[in-house]
Formats: structure tokens, C-alpha cells, sequence
């Protein structure tokens, strides 16, 4: 059972745009920001997303994410078929002094 | 470019002992927080440990507290993980990860527990 509730699947056509949502609690997306990191089949998670809605140099501006009290969000729009992954989201808890991560996202085109 | 490699992961009884360490090249190892994140054969990530640029504040996941040992030496760009008392449910791909917000990842060492 993950700190931090991710829906197990989500889905889209390409060109579609698709949202991945993260819930947590005052005390972790509540307090502090929050990270989505995206892994591809048989590799290592990659930062996507930090402090919210920050992306990386070299991530795509097709990718974004937002936060909203106790939960945050994942929005990928013009979807591509090489956006077939699982994503995860994280931040600090402050309660267990230690980061936490949602169960992931494994997310299908269609 | 930022590259992290671990090593020393492998079969190991319950109850034995391994120690992970991850090699650092491409930036400047002792400026940057460092972690430690498992992934269990099919199940999602978690985190494991952290510790801070000059090696003064850790913290753990609960369930590795008191077995597990993150520890650095900025000397050697290099990144440890003292595992002891190992469990079967510590049974993972361990990643180590590099700044705050686990900016790179190393491509990870397998470690199996079992008899």
C-alpha cells in the first residue's frame, strides 16, 4: 500500500492527451513538492517532472505537471507511442521523514 | 555527462550481508545529495536512503532502519550501501540516484535473498 494513491493504468489513442493523477496528504504533496519520474520497459526511472511543473532540459514540452493541495498531476499531451511507460510520483513526507513514491502508472497506447 | 554504476549486488543468503556501491563520474559527486531506490521484480519503487553532500545527515525507510548503512567518499566519487541481517522481502534492483530531486539514475544491481 503506497503513501502516495496512483491509478495502476491509464490509457490514450496518439495525438490524445492524458492525465495521471497523484493523492497524498498534508503531509507529503501537501507540505512539499512533488516529482514524476517515467521508466520505460527494462530501463532505469528517468526525471520528468521536479518541483511540481519543472521539466529537465531535454524533456519534451508535451509534458507538464501541476499541483493542487493534497494532490498533483501528470499531463502528456500529443501522445506518442514511445510515451508507453509507468510513471511514478514522489516527494518528502514529513511525518516519516523520508521520500515516498505512488504505486505507478502503467500507461498504454492505444 | 553524469554516469552512476553500481555494482556488488548478488545472491546472498537470509540473514547474510552485501554491500552496494555506485560510482559517480560527470559532475561534481560532493555538492549533490545521493539516494539509494529499490524496485522489487514487478512491483513499483522505493525509496531506501539519502544522505547529504558532506556525509553528515542520513535518513532510511523504515523497514531497512538499524540493518542498512548509506554512507559516501567524496575522495572517490563513490556511494555505499551496507546491507546486514538481509530478508527475503529485500529481494530488488537497487538504483542509486544522484540530487535532490533524483535527477540521474545508475542502471541499477540486482540483489536476491533466498536459500
Amino acid at each position: 500500500q503506497s503513501v502516495l494513491t496512483q491509478p495502476p493504468s491509464a490509457s490514450g489513442t496518439p495525438g490524445q492527451r492524458v492525465t495521471i493523477s497523484c493523492s497524498g496528504s498534508s503531509s507529503n504533496i501537501g507540505s512539499n513538492t512533488v516529482n514524476w519520474y517515467q521508466q520505460l520497459p527494462g530501463t532505469a526511472p528517468k526525471l520528468l517532472i521536479y518541483n511540481n511543473n519543472q521539466r529537465p532540459s531535454g524533456v519534451p514540452d508535451r509534458f507538464s505537471g501541476s499541483k493542487s493541495g493534497t494532490s498533483a498531476s501528470l499531463a502528456i499531451s500529443g501522445l506518442q507511442s514511445e510515451d508507453e511507460a509507468d510513471y511514478y510520483c514522489a516527494t518528502w513526507d514529513d511525518s516519516l521523514n523520508g521520500w515516498v513514491f505512488g504505486g505507478g502508472t502503467k500507461l498504454t497506447v492505444l | 555527462e553524469v554516469q552512476l554504476v553500481e555494482s556488488g549486488g548478488g545472491l546472498v543468503q537470509p540473514g547474510g550481508s552485501l554491500r552496494l556501491s555506485c560510482a559517480a563520474s560527470g559532475f561534481t559527486f560532493g555538492t549533490y545529495w545521493m539516494s539509494w531506490v529499490r524496485q522489487a521484480p514487478g512491483k513499483g519503487l522505493e525509496w531506501v536512503a539519502n544522505i547529504r553532500q558532506g556525509g553528515s545527515e542520513k535518513y532510511y525507510v523504515d523497514s531497512v532502519k538499524g540493518r542498512f548503512t548509506i554512507s559516501r567518499d567524496n575522495a572517490k566519487n563513490s556511494l555505499y550501501l551496507q546491507m546486514n541481517s538481509l530478508r527475503a522481502e529485500d529481494t530488488a534492483v537497487y538504483y542509486c540516484a544522484s540530487g535532490a530531486n533524483f535527477d540521474n539514475w545508475g542502471q541499477g544491481t540486482l540483489v536476491t535473498v533466498s536459500s
